[in-house]
Protein backbone atom coordinates (compact mmCIF):
# COMPACT_ATOMS: atom_id res chain seq x y z
CA UNK A 1 0.00 0.00 0.00
CA UNK A 2 1.33 4.04 -0.26
CA UNK A 3 2.33 4.03 -3.19
CA UNK A 4 2.97 7.46 -4.85
CA UNK A 5 3.74 7.17 -8.51
CA UNK A 6 6.15 10.19 -10.28
CA UNK A 7 6.75 11.08 -13.71
CA UNK A 8 8.48 11.44 -14.99
CA UNK A 9 11.76 10.35 -14.16
CA UNK A 10 13.84 12.28 -16.14
CA UNK A 11 13.86 15.20 -18.25
CA UNK A 12 16.03 17.44 -20.27
CA UNK A 13 14.77 20.87 -21.17
CA UNK A 14 15.94 24.14 -23.04
CA UNK A 15 16.50 27.00 -21.00
CA UNK A 16 13.31 29.07 -20.68
CA UNK A 17 10.91 26.55 -21.32
CA UNK A 18 8.51 25.10 -18.25
CA UNK A 19 8.33 21.54 -17.37
CA UNK A 20 5.62 19.98 -15.65
CA UNK A 21 6.05 17.12 -13.17
CA UNK A 22 3.00 14.86 -11.49
CA UNK A 23 2.98 13.06 -8.52
CA UNK A 24 0.22 10.73 -8.14
CA UNK A 25 -0.96 8.47 -4.84
CA UNK A 26 -2.65 4.91 -6.40
CA UNK A 27 -4.07 3.35 -3.45
CA UNK A 28 -5.03 6.00 -1.53
CA UNK A 29 -5.98 10.01 -0.69
CA UNK A 30 -3.28 12.44 0.04
CA UNK A 31 -5.03 15.65 1.02
CA UNK A 32 -1.20 17.09 1.27
CA UNK A 33 1.35 15.98 -0.65
CA UNK A 34 5.34 17.61 -0.40
CA UNK A 35 7.80 18.76 -2.84
CA UNK A 36 11.53 17.99 -2.27
CA UNK A 37 14.81 19.06 -4.16
CA UNK A 38 17.67 17.39 -4.06
CA UNK A 39 21.07 18.66 -5.38
CA UNK A 40 23.80 16.01 -5.91
CA UNK A 41 25.34 15.14 -2.48
CA UNK A 42 23.11 17.13 -0.70
CA UNK A 43 20.12 16.27 1.43
CA UNK A 44 16.60 16.35 0.78
CA UNK A 45 15.49 19.87 1.24
CA UNK A 46 11.59 20.69 1.25
CA UNK A 47 10.34 23.13 -1.25
CA UNK A 48 6.78 23.02 -0.58
CA UNK A 49 3.33 21.72 0.96
CA UNK A 50 0.69 20.90 -1.49
CA UNK A 51 -2.46 20.84 -0.11
CA UNK A 52 -5.81 19.42 -1.98
CA UNK A 53 -7.87 22.60 -3.19
CA UNK A 54 -6.37 25.49 -1.73
CA UNK A 55 -2.85 26.68 -2.27
CA UNK A 56 -0.16 25.45 -1.43
CA UNK A 57 2.51 26.62 1.02
CA UNK A 58 6.29 27.10 0.44
CA UNK A 59 9.24 27.16 2.22
CA UNK A 60 11.47 30.08 2.64
CA UNK A 61 13.40 30.99 -0.24
CA UNK A 62 11.74 29.25 -2.72
CA UNK A 63 9.82 31.47 -5.50
CA UNK A 64 6.26 30.34 -5.85
CA UNK A 65 6.19 31.93 -8.97
CA UNK A 66 8.53 29.65 -10.45
CA UNK A 67 7.70 26.65 -9.27
CA UNK A 68 3.57 26.40 -9.45
CA UNK A 69 2.22 23.45 -7.54
CA UNK A 70 -1.66 22.32 -8.31
CA UNK A 71 -3.63 20.17 -6.39
CA UNK A 72 -6.89 19.66 -7.93
CA UNK A 73 -7.55 16.34 -6.84
CA UNK A 74 -7.47 14.15 -4.06
CA UNK A 75 -4.60 12.00 -5.69
CA UNK A 76 -2.71 14.53 -7.77
CA UNK A 77 -0.49 16.88 -7.25
CA UNK A 78 1.82 18.52 -9.97
CA UNK A 79 4.89 21.05 -9.83
CA UNK A 80 5.54 23.02 -13.11
CA UNK A 81 9.26 24.41 -13.07
CA UNK A 82 8.62 27.95 -15.03
CA UNK A 83 11.14 29.35 -17.13
CA UNK A 84 13.76 26.66 -16.28
CA UNK A 85 17.30 27.58 -15.75
CA UNK A 86 20.21 25.38 -15.78
CA UNK A 87 20.95 26.43 -11.67
CA UNK A 88 17.34 24.75 -11.80
CA UNK A 89 18.91 21.42 -12.99
CA UNK A 90 18.15 19.22 -10.16
CA UNK A 91 16.75 15.93 -8.77
CA UNK A 92 12.51 16.96 -7.26
CA UNK A 93 10.93 14.44 -5.32
CA UNK A 94 7.30 14.12 -4.35
CA UNK A 95 5.95 12.48 -1.51
CA UNK A 96 2.70 12.01 0.43
CA UNK A 97 1.95 10.19 3.66
CA UNK A 98 -0.30 7.05 3.61
CA UNK A 99 -3.55 8.80 4.69
CA UNK A 100 -4.03 8.67 8.48
CA UNK A 101 -3.14 9.01 11.24
CA UNK A 102 -1.00 12.29 10.19
CA UNK A 103 1.88 11.16 11.50
CA UNK A 104 2.06 8.34 9.46
CA UNK A 105 5.49 8.71 7.43
CA UNK A 106 5.97 9.66 3.98
CA UNK A 107 6.37 7.49 0.67
CA UNK A 108 7.95 8.77 -1.95
CA UNK A 109 7.77 8.87 -5.73
CA UNK A 110 10.82 7.42 -7.80
CA UNK A 111 11.86 11.01 -8.49
CA UNK A 112 12.13 13.59 -11.70
CA UNK A 113 15.92 14.17 -12.51
CA UNK A 114 15.44 17.54 -14.33
CA UNK A 115 18.28 18.75 -16.77
CA UNK A 116 17.96 22.36 -17.99
CA UNK A 117 20.48 22.94 -21.05
CA UNK B 1 21.19 24.87 15.11
CA UNK B 2 19.68 22.21 12.46
CA UNK B 3 16.61 21.18 13.20
CA UNK B 4 17.73 17.59 12.47
CA UNK B 5 21.18 16.46 12.96
CA UNK B 6 23.49 13.88 11.39
CA UNK B 7 26.85 12.94 11.06
CA UNK B 8 27.52 12.89 7.25
CA UNK B 9 30.10 9.92 7.22
CA UNK B 10 31.33 8.18 5.88
CA UNK B 11 31.02 5.55 8.40
CA UNK B 12 32.65 2.53 6.78
CA UNK B 13 31.25 -0.95 8.89
CA UNK B 14 32.94 -4.77 8.07
CA UNK B 15 30.63 -6.67 6.18
CA UNK B 16 28.77 -8.74 9.09
CA UNK B 17 29.25 -6.09 12.12
CA UNK B 18 27.15 -3.84 13.82
CA UNK B 19 26.46 -0.20 11.75
CA UNK B 20 25.40 2.24 14.49
CA UNK B 21 23.75 5.44 13.02
CA UNK B 22 22.75 8.32 15.29
CA UNK B 23 20.50 11.19 14.99
CA UNK B 24 19.57 14.40 17.18
CA UNK B 25 16.84 16.50 17.03
CA UNK B 26 15.75 20.00 18.21
CA UNK B 27 11.70 19.96 18.80
CA UNK B 28 11.35 18.28 21.98
CA UNK B 29 7.22 17.90 20.84
CA UNK B 30 8.21 15.91 17.79
CA UNK B 31 6.34 12.79 17.88
CA UNK B 32 6.77 10.61 14.87
CA UNK B 33 10.72 9.37 13.76
CA UNK B 34 11.38 7.91 10.72
CA UNK B 35 15.01 5.95 9.31
CA UNK B 36 15.20 6.02 5.19
CA UNK B 37 17.40 4.50 3.36
CA UNK B 38 18.47 6.34 -0.41
CA UNK B 39 20.84 4.79 -2.92
CA UNK B 40 22.47 7.33 -4.95
CA UNK B 41 20.10 8.32 -7.54
CA UNK B 42 17.19 6.82 -6.21
CA UNK B 43 14.17 8.66 -3.69
CA UNK B 44 14.02 7.54 -0.26
CA UNK B 45 12.55 4.51 1.18
CA UNK B 46 11.41 4.32 4.57
CA UNK B 47 13.18 1.19 6.58
CA UNK B 48 12.09 1.88 10.31
CA UNK B 49 9.26 3.85 12.22
CA UNK B 50 8.89 4.60 15.66
CA UNK B 51 6.48 6.74 17.87
CA UNK B 52 7.33 5.60 21.60
CA UNK B 53 10.52 5.57 23.66
CA UNK B 54 12.85 2.58 23.69
CA UNK B 55 13.59 0.04 20.86
CA UNK B 56 11.77 -1.74 17.97
CA UNK B 57 13.42 -4.06 15.96
CA UNK B 58 12.39 -5.37 12.25
CA UNK B 59 14.75 -8.20 10.91
CA UNK B 60 18.31 -6.73 10.93
CA UNK B 61 17.07 -3.41 11.82
CA UNK B 62 16.95 -1.36 15.40
CA UNK B 63 15.42 1.74 15.92
CA UNK B 64 15.95 3.28 19.30
CA UNK B 65 13.90 6.74 20.69
CA UNK B 66 15.09 8.64 23.79
CA UNK B 67 12.70 11.58 23.36
CA UNK B 68 14.56 12.57 26.86
CA UNK B 69 17.60 13.07 25.43
CA UNK B 70 16.52 13.82 21.58
CA UNK B 71 17.58 11.38 19.93
CA UNK B 72 17.55 8.58 17.59
CA UNK B 73 19.33 5.92 16.26
CA UNK B 74 18.95 2.88 13.70
CA UNK B 75 21.12 -0.18 14.13
CA UNK B 76 21.82 -2.49 11.65
CA UNK B 77 22.94 -5.98 12.83
CA UNK B 78 25.44 -8.23 10.03
CA UNK B 79 25.79 -5.79 7.63
CA UNK B 80 25.91 -6.45 4.06
CA UNK B 81 27.14 -4.82 1.10
CA UNK B 82 23.63 -3.83 0.12
CA UNK B 83 23.25 -1.88 3.01
CA UNK B 84 25.96 0.88 1.59
CA UNK B 85 23.72 3.76 1.25
CA UNK B 86 22.93 7.29 2.83
CA UNK B 87 20.74 6.94 5.50
CA UNK B 88 18.33 9.78 6.52
CA UNK B 89 16.85 10.43 9.45
CA UNK B 90 13.38 12.59 9.68
CA UNK B 91 10.87 14.07 12.17
CA UNK B 92 7.43 15.16 12.35
CA UNK B 93 7.75 18.72 13.23
CA UNK B 94 4.20 19.19 14.97
CA UNK B 95 4.87 22.53 17.47
CA UNK B 96 4.49 24.49 13.89
CA UNK B 97 2.96 23.08 11.32
CA UNK B 98 3.30 19.59 10.48
CA UNK B 99 6.02 18.79 8.30
CA UNK B 100 8.48 15.87 8.79
CA UNK B 101 11.99 17.49 8.27
CA UNK B 102 15.30 15.61 7.20
CA UNK B 103 18.56 15.55 8.41
CA UNK B 104 21.18 15.49 5.89
CA UNK B 105 21.96 12.09 6.00
CA UNK B 106 24.75 9.75 6.90
CA UNK B 107 26.77 7.66 3.76
CA UNK B 108 27.51 4.08 5.33
CA UNK B 109 29.56 1.97 3.74
CA UNK B 110 30.18 -2.00 4.77
CA UNK B 111 33.29 -3.18 3.24
CA UNK B 112 33.82 -6.83 2.33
Amino acid sequence: GAVVSQHPSWVICKSGTSVKIECRSLDFQATTMFWYRQFPKQSLMLMATSNEGSKATYEQGVEKDKFLINHASLTLSTLTVTSAHPEDSSFYICSANGGLPRESPLHFGNGTRLTVT
Amino acid sequence: QKEVEQNSGPLSVPEGAIASLNCTYSDRVSQSFFWYRQYSGKSPELIMSIYSNGDKEDGRFTAQLNKASQYVSLLIRDSQPSDSATYLCAVNRVSSASKIIFGSGTRLSIRP
